[in-house]
C-alpha cells in the first residue's frame, strides 16, 4: 500500500530554515510528481511546489522561489523541502502529497503524508 | 491568480440528508478542478477531480459537476463520517494551482 511518512514536528527561530523529508513506499517512487501543501493553524491549503523523483526537476510556486529547495534521494525513496527565510507566517502543517498519474503531471493529489508541523517563534 | 469562493462557509445538516457545496473561480478553470475532504488532524484526502470523476475508493454518495467558473460537490445521504472540511482545488492556472478556503459541513 502506498505510504508517504514525514518527519518530525520542528520550533525554528525567525531566519532559519527548516528541512522536511516525506519517506515514499508501496510504488514506484520515480514514476510519480511529488508536492508539498502547507496549511497554517485553522487556515486552508497552500500549494508549494512539486519535484519529479525521476529527474529531480522541480518547480516551485512563485510566491516561493527564491526561499524554498525541493531535492530527492532516490537510493531512500525520499523526497526533501527546504525552506529559509522563516518567518511567523511560515508557522503551518507542511505535507508532502502524491501526484493522481504516474509519468506526467496532473496536479492533483491522491496520497498525502501525516504533515509535519513546523512552528517559528522567537 | 485565479480565487476559489466557496459557498457556505459552514453547513449545518442531518444524517442522511442531502448536501449540496458550492465552489466558484473568479476565472474559468475549465473541468481542472477537484474535491477534498480533511477531518480534524488528518491529511486532506482526493475526492473528486476533473469537476466529476470520483477518485478510487470514493463512495458512490459524492458526486461532482459543474464547468467553467461554477462546481458543486454534492453527498446524496449524509453518513456520520461525512462532516468535516471540504476544500475545492484548481489546476487549470498552472503553475498557480489554488485552494478555496474550505466549507465545513457540520451536524445539526
Amino acid at each position: 500500500q502506498v505510504q508517504l511518512v514525514q518527519s518530525g514536528a520542528e520550533v525554528k527561530r525567525p531566519g532559519a530554515s527548516v528541512k522536511v523529508s516525506c519517506k515514499a513506499s508501496g510504488y514506484i517512487f520515480t514514476a510519480y510528481y511529488m508536492h508539498w501543501v502547507r496549511q497554517a493553524p485553522g487556515q486552508g491549503l497552500e500549494w508549494m511546489g512539486w519535484i519529479y523523483p525521476n529527474t529531480g526537476g522541480t518547480n516551485p510556486a512563485q510566491k516561493f522561489q527564491g526561499r524554498v529547495t525541493m531535492t530527492r534521494d532516490t537510493s531512500i525513496s525520499t523526497i526533501y523541502m527546504e525552506l529559509t527565510g522563516l518567518t511567523s507566517d511560515d508557522t503551518a502543517v507542511y505535507f508532502c502529497a502524491r501526484d493522481l498519474v504516474a509519468w506526467q503531471v496532473r496536479n492533483y493529489f491522491d496520497y498525502w503524508g501525516q504533515g509535519t508541523l513546523v512552528t517559528v517563534s522567537s | 491568480e485565479n480565487v476559489l469562493t466557496q459557498s457556505p462557509v459552514t453547513l449545518s445538516l442531518s444524517p442522511g440528508e442531502r448536501a449540496t457545496l458550492s465552489c466558484r473561480a473568479s476565472q474559468s478553470v475549465s473541468s481542472y478542478l477537484a474535491w477534498y475532504q480533511q477531518k480534524p488532524g488528518q491529511a486532506p484526502r482526493l475526492l473528486i477531480y476533473d469537476a466529476s470523476n470520483r477518485a478510487t475508493g470514493i463512495p458512490a454518495r459524492f458526486s461532482g459537476s459543474g464547468s467553467g467558473t461554477d462546481f458543486t460537490l454534492t453527498i446524496s445521504s449524509l453518513e456520520p463520517e461525512d462532516f468535516a472540511v471540504y476544500f475545492c482545488q484548481q489546476r487549470s492556472n498552472w503553475p498557480r494551482i489554488t485552494f478555496g478556503q474550505g466549507t465545513r459541513l457540520e451536524i445539526k
